[in-house]
C-alpha cells in the first residue's frame, strides 16, 4: 500500500509552546488528508478534514485557533498545536487519500506529543 | 455512516484462524465495509474492504452476509504480530467521505 510518514514520531515540549507535526504521503498524491487524535486506551478521533489548497473543516468541539492545519501541497499536511497545555497530550495520527473512487486511507505512523 | 457493533476483545491460539464478527445492521446500500487494524502505539493499517461479495487478499478474508448486516474477517493462521485492535468499519467510499472509528475488537494472539 501507499505510504504516509509523519514527523517527528515523538515529541516533549513545554507548556505555552507551539508544536508541528508534519504528514507527508510519498508515493502518492493527496487531495485529502485527515488528522486524528487518540488518548491512551481510546479510539481514534477525527479532528479535522483539509483538502489541497482549501481551508481545513474541523469536526465539532475541535478549536481550530489551536489546531492549524495547513495542506498547501498534495504531498504534505502539517497540524500545530498552538500554546500547547498538558491535557493536549495525546497521539496524533495522520492519514491521506487521493481522490480516486473506492480508494482506501492510509495511515501515518502517528505522532506521540507529551507536553510538561 | 452507518454504526458498528463489535465484540470488546477476543482471544485466539497461533496458527489458527481467527475469525473476527461485526454487526452493521443499518448499513446502507451504497455503503462498504472496511477492516483497519491498529498494532500498539502505531498508526492503523488498512486491511480490506468490500461491498456485499465476500473479499480474499494476502492479509485476511472478509465474509459478508447476503443480508450485509454483519461480517466476519477471517485472520487464516494468526501470528503473535496478528495481535491488534480491530475496527470495522462503514462507510460510502466516495472521495469526500471520512473514517469514523468504533471501539474496535482486541484480538489477543497467544502462544
Amino acid at each position: 500500500g501507499a505510504v504516509v510518514s509523519q514527523h517527528p514520531s515523538r515529541v516533549i515540549c513545554k507548556s505555552g509552546t507551539s508544536v508541528k507535526i508534519e504528514c507527508r504521503s510519498l508515493d502518492f498524491q493527496a487531495t485529502t488528508m485527515f488528522w486524528y487524535r487518540q488518548f491512551p486506551k481510546k479510539s481514534l478521533m477525527l479532528m479535522a478534514t483539509s483538502n489541497e489548497g482549501s481551508k481545513a473543516t474541523y469536526e465539532q468541539g475541535v478549536e481550530k485557533d489551536k489546531f492549524l492545519i495547513n495542506h498547501a501541497s498534495l504531498t504534505l499536511s502539517t497540524l500545530t498545536v498552538t500554546s500547547a497545555h498538558p491535557e493536549d497530550s495525546s497521539f496524533y495520527i495522520c492519514s491521506a487519500r487521493d481522490g480516486s473512487p473506492g480508494n482506501e486511507q492510509f495511515f501515518g505512523p502517528g505522532t506521540r506529543l507529551t507536553v510538561l | 455512516d452507518a454504526k458498528t457493533t463489535q465484540p470488546t476483545s477476543m482471544d485466539c491460539a497461533e496458527g489458527r484462524a481467527a475469525n473476527l464478527p461485526c454487526n452493521h445492521s443499518t448499513i446502507s446500500g451504497n455503503e462498504y465495509v472496511y477492516w483497519y487494524r491498529q498494532i500498539h502505539s502505531q498508526g492503523p493499517q488498512y486491511i480490506i474492504h468490500g461491498l456485499k461479495n465476500n473479499e480474499t487478499n494476502e492479509m485476511a478474508s472478509l465474509i459478508i452476509t447476503e443480508d450485509r448486516k454483519s461480517s466476519t474477517l477471517i485472520l487464516p493462521h494468526a501470528t503473535l504480530r496478528d495481535t491488534a485492535v480491530y475496527y470495522c468499519i462503514v462507510r460510502v467510499a466516495a472521495s469526500g467521505s471520512r473514517l469514523t472509528f468504533g471501539e474496535g475488537t482486541q484480538l489477543t494472539v497467544n502462544p
